[in-house]
């Protein structure tokens, strides 16, 4: 069954430091793979995808991932992280499969972003 | 387009009593996702739809729950008799399966407390 992992709950940076953030994933082909960002009390916004291609990619505010597939990993990162980046992030995998439209997520990564 | 609308956006309400919520996809969109969020159990996919049809009500967590979709630009989710551990943030999420694999907009989420 797919899955997502996100072995991170919690961390914590220091503002103007580099961030990853790990995602692994568990599917028989390759997927589809997202990051989304929550803020409080908001709705998951979408910072980057991967499809096919290129396996770095680009996303908004900086952000920036790549796919692995040997490792079957998806991390997120940022070179220098601002305060504002203090949320909640969330990996997820889609199926990619004719007629399956399922879209797991990972239990999620709070960030908290220190002066 | 306003992206995906969800209402109310806080719900409180009495054990026992019934609930709805309504989600309004992007137009054009033909998938609908209900997810619950809660701090012990993360994200957790409820249900989804494919032009209207639900495909995957799995993790729906009872008969208490139902959720419709009678057209493509609404859908409810509905919890008689509600109960206290119900309490969580609801979200609901579109997307379009017509040009392949895209991502899923959120809605910004209904927080219900049943008291």
């Amino acid at each position: 069954a797919q899955s997502v992992t996100q072995p991170d709950i919690h961390i914590t940076v220091s503002e103007g430091a580099s961030l990853e953030l790990r995602c692994n994933y568990s599917y028989g082909a390759t997927p589809y793979l997202f990051w989304y960002v929550q803020s409080p009390g908001q709705g998951l916004q979408l910072l980057l995808k991967y499809f096919s291609g290129d396996t770095l990619v680009q996303g908004i505010k900086g952000f920036e991932a790549e796919f692995k597939r040997s490792q079957s990993s998806f991390n997120l990162r940022k070179p220098s992280v601002h305060w504002s980046d203090a949320a909640e992030y969330f990996c997820a995998v889609g199926e990619k499969q004719t007629g399956a439209n399922n879209l797991f997520f990972g239990t999620g990564t709070r960030l908290t972003v220190i002066p | 387009d306003a992206g995906v609308i969800q209402s109310p956006r806080h719900e409180v309400t009495e054990m026992g009593q019934e609930v709805t919520l309504r989600c309004k996809p992007i137009s054009g969109h033909n998938s609908l996702f209900w997810y619950r969020q809660t701090m012990m159990r993360g994200l957790e996919l409820l249900i989804y739809f494919n032009n209207n049809v639900p495909i995957d009500d799995s993790g729906m967590p009872e008969d208490r729950f139902s959720a419709k979709m009678p057209n493509a630009s609404f859908s409810t989710l509905k919890i008689q008799p509600s109960e206290p551990r119900d309490s969580a943030v609801y979200f609901c999420a579109s997307r379009s399966t017509r040009t392949g694999w895209t991502e899923a907009f959120f809605g910004q989420g209904t927080r219900l407390t049943v008291v």
